[in-house]
């Protein structure tokens, strides 16, 4: 079973800085089966990145994702207010999906 | 619009049943796997399980299995999640989503809370 790790817990910026959000599989796994959701307090989760890099539908491009192999990167450049969230990312293997344990991100 | 509305969630006590559904609205719902994921309290996210467009392939999360039974009714578009044997640890929000060709969650309903406590 893969295990996702996320890094740091809790981040905390000012607007207009750059979050860097780190997602760490247990093994190697298929960068076409890893997404990014961010979810603010009381809302559902939204999609932001799918295939480790591919913006979602109306996602802004101030979201990118990279990576490959075991570690995957979420940025935000240039923070805004509503970017204060929580962020997950998710795997896709074996059937089965597993989410990181998210990262939490302040905004000063 | 795409929507998903689920519905059917409460308070139940310890080895009960209940059964959530979801309806999906705005998009084809026939052609898209369908999932349930669920959130406890101040907790991440946990997939719970997953069903092929027509049925013939679903999956659960190990502590789930046994308990819970996904189904969907593509000429009605809900989608639902039959749930017994009910545990405190079941107590969370439980969303219903769609999945696209990557197998990420693309579209997510609002939610419905499942209590579970005497």
């Amino acid at each position: 079973e893969i295990v996702l790790t996320q890094s740091p817990g809790t981040l905390s910026l000012s607007p207009g800085e750059r979050a860097t959000l780190s997602c760490r599989a247990s093994q190697s796994v298929s960068s076409s089966y890893l997404a990014w959701y961010q979810q603010k307090p009381g809302q559902a989760p939204r999609l932001l990145i799918y295939g480790a890099s591919n913006r979602a539908t109306g996602i802004p491009d101030r979201f990118s994702g990279s990576g490959s192999g075991t570690d995957f990167t979420l940025t935000i450049s240039r923070l805004e207010p509503e970017d204060c969230a929580v962020y997950y990312c998710q795997h896709y293997g074996s059937s089965l999906f597993t989410f990181g344990q998210g990262t939490k991100l302040e905004i000063k | 619009e795409v929507q998903l509305v689920e519905s059917g969630g409460g308070l139940v006590q310890p080895g009960g049943s209940l059964r959530l559904s979801c309806a999906a609205s705005g998009f084809t719902f026939s052609s898209y796997w369908m999932s349930w994921v669920r959130q406890a309290p101040g907790k991440g996210l946990e997939w719970v399980a997953n069903m092929k467009q027509d049925g013939s392939e679903k999956y659960y999360v190990d502590s789930v299995k046994g308990r819970f039974t996904i189904s969907r009714d593509n000429a009605k578009n809900p989608l639902y999640l039959q749930m017994n044997s009910l545990r405190a640890e079941d107590t969370a929000v439980y969303y219903c989503a769609r999945e696209r060709g990557s197998r990420s969650l693309d579209v997510w309903g609002q939610g419905t809370t499942v209590t579970v406590s005497s």
